[in-house]
């Protein structure tokens, strides 16, 4: 696609309950980049992949939270057994090259909700 | 460790006006900075970077930043301010482990007046 894609746009769930969101990158960018957006907080880094492998998972903060990326293209970010503090916006963003000069390309990201 | 504050989480100013908002950085490497902003109920969307090259960065829609090492400051300039530029703005640094992972500020609300 010509943008960064998010499903889905908004997810309401209950507290305990498992939530998968996804994300799909601009074809051919191989950095991939998950953000968490809450009000007061700003935005959070959570995980980053250079193709299929994370090397940086410093911003997960539980380990409910998890992230693959399959095929140098389309990630997952999953959310087990959810708390009500996980209610944010969640960002994903890709970059054609990981480095410190490239520019990330954002989503409009997926709204979570937890009830 | 790298940092990013941005001071004044809400600006408000008169249409016609002009912008300035605030962004000083902490960082133990030379930085590389960059000016997101966010529409509402959009993603973010790239504004102005600063890569080492030009202190002085021009951006889209107007808009220009300064970097000022001396004053670890990336501040974002617009000499008149539209309405369309009602927006949040985030200024973000790039972490020193060369992965390309921004750190960013808080945000900061503009809100431009009749």
């Amino acid at each position: 696609g010509a943008g960064v894609s998010q499903s889905p746009s908004n997810k309401v769930t209950e507290k305990g309950k498992d939530v998968e969101l996804r994300c799909d990158p601009i074809s051919g960018h191989t950095a991939l980049y998950w953000y968490r957006q809450s009000l007061g907080q700003g935005l959070e880094f959570l995980i980053y992949f250079q193709g299929n492998s994370a090397p940086d998972k410093s911003g997960l903060p539980s380990d409910r939270f998890s992230a693959e990326r399959t095929g140098g293209s389309v990630s997952t970010l999953t959310i087990q057994r959810t708390q009500q503090e996980d209610s944010a916006v969640y960002l994903c963003a890709s970059s054609f090259l990981a480095g410190m000069a490239g520019e990330l390309f954002f989503g409009e990201g997926s709204r979570l909700t937890v009830l | 460790a790298q940092s990013v504050t941005q001071l004044g989480s809400h600006v408000s100013v008169s249409e016609g006006a002009l912008v300035l908002l605030r962004c000083n950085y902490s960082s133990s490497v030379p930085p590389y900075l960059f000016w997101y902003v966010q529409y509402p109920n959009q993603g973010l969307q790239l504004l102005l970077k600063y890569t080492s090259a030009a202190t002085l960065v021009k951006g889209i829609n107007g808009f220009e930043a300064e970097f000022k090492k001396s004053e670890t400051s990336f501040h974002l300039t617009k000499p008149s301010a539209h309405m369309s530029d009602a927006a949040e703005y985030f200024c973000a640094v790039s972490g020193s482990s060369n992965t390309g992972k921004l750190i960013f500020g808080q945000g900061t609300t503009l809100q431009v007046k009749p």
